[in-house]
Order: structure tokens, then sequence, then C-alpha cells
């Protein structure tokens, strides 16, 4: 099993610019996270998608950020555009349905200047 | 008042001591409760899993709940410097009904040689 696998590790980009964030969940998992990472907030959730379908998005900061899972293999978090406060890690984690924890991916570190 | 709380640290413990990492939470209703270890620059791992109250052993790791207190703690017995990490609580929320999980800021633990 290859785990939750992310792209791309490390991303530096300028402000304005788009960023697009990939996350390949473990195959059976069909519940996917995306969380943010930084000193300040600690791990926030962003969104959740269950089954392919989001369930819930509370945690998107705001408009500039919008995620996609087109099919179980495979989910982006679009961020359009990027600012320096986007800077963060951010980690995709995926789970079976139910009371289990997570797997989380290596995380891709995002540095916007 | 946060919904999982966790002593920011550091916590130093000496090697082969027992180390005692506390967390707590807000929502009554929630049912689990997981423990992760990061260690730095890395991404959060699942060690421990708790539904139940009182002590769920693993190795030299246990996690004790309290249900009634709003309380999940982790005791790693023979402390090793290998165990250096930070550790995070997450908690089930309830409250949406859905699977996610809140995680704790985090307590970072260093284990003197």
């Amino acid at each position: 099993d290859a785990g939750v696998i992310q792209s791309p590790r490390h991303e530096v980009t300028e402000m304005g610019q788009e960023v697009t964030l990939r996350c390949k969940p473990i195959s059976g998992h069909n519940s996917l996270f995306w969380y943010r990472q930084t000193m300040m907030r600690g791990l926030e959730l962003l969104i959740y998608f269950n089954n392919n379908v989001p369930i819930d998005d509370s945690g998107m900061p705001e408009d500039r950020f919008s995620a996609k899972m087109p099919n179980a293999s495979f989910s982006t978090l679009k961020i359009q555009p990027s600012e320096p406060r986007d800077s963060a890690v951010y980690f995709c984690a995926s789970s079976r349905t139910g009371n289990y924890g997570y797997t989380f991916g290596s995380g891709t570190r995002l540095t916007v200047v | 008042q946060k919904e999982v709380e966790q002593n920011s640290g550091p916590l130093s413990v000496p090697e082969g001591a027992i180390a005692s990492l506390n967390c707590t939470y807000s929502d009554r209703g929630s049912q689990s409760f997981f423990w992760y270890r990061q260690y730095s620059g890395k991404s959060p791992e699942l060690i421990m899993s708790i539904y139940s109250n009182g002590d769920q052993e693993d190795g030299r790791f246990t996690a004790q709940l309290n249900k009634a207190s709003q309380y999940v703690s982790l005791l790693i017995r023979d402390s090793q410097p290998s165990d250096s990490a930070t550790y995070l609580c997450a908690v089930r929320s309830t409250t949406s009904g859905t699977y996610k999980y809140i995680f704790g800021t985090g307590t970072r633990l260093k284990v003197l040689a």
C-alpha cells in the first residue's frame, strides 16, 4: 500500500498565481480530508469528502479556495489567487467511513512570496 | 473555549521515565479519540485510538479516557529519545453528525538522553 500520495511536496509561487495541490487517497478509503497546518493555528480542517461528495466545506477560508474530487482516487485543492498568508503545510488524509483514524499524506509545503 | 485543548509544552522527561500527555475536550457527546505523533517536518501518524472509558494499552503506549471529566491522556512508558515529537489529540465531533475530527494544537515532548 503506497499510502496517501500528495504532490507536489514543495511549492513556491508568487502572490496572485494559481496553485493546485493534488491528492491520491488510499484505495478503499471513501473519506478524504484536506487540512492546513500552521504554527499559529495548528491543524485546521478545510474540507471533507465522503464517497467523492463534499460533506463539509465550512473550513474553507474564502472563495479563493476550491476543492474537487472527480473520482475515488483523486482530489485537488486549488487556491486562486494565492496570497502570502496562504503559506502553510497542506495535508490530505483519507480513512474508511466510521470511527477510524486518518492516514495522512506527506503534505505540500506552500510558500507564497 | 477551544474544542480540544492541549498544553503546548515542551514537556521534558528523562530517558526511561513515563511521559504523560493530556487533552481536554468540550463536546460532551464526543465518542472517538485518537492520538497522533508528528515528528518535525513530517505528517501526523496515528498511534492510539480509544472509544470507551478506561485504559487502552499498546506496547509502551497507554491511552486513558474519562468521559465524565472530558479528559483523555496518553502515557508513554520507558520514554526514548526517539519519542521526541509533537503529540496531537483528535476528537470526533458529533455536532455536525459527520466523521470529521477536531485536532488539538499538540504537545511537544522532549525526551532527554
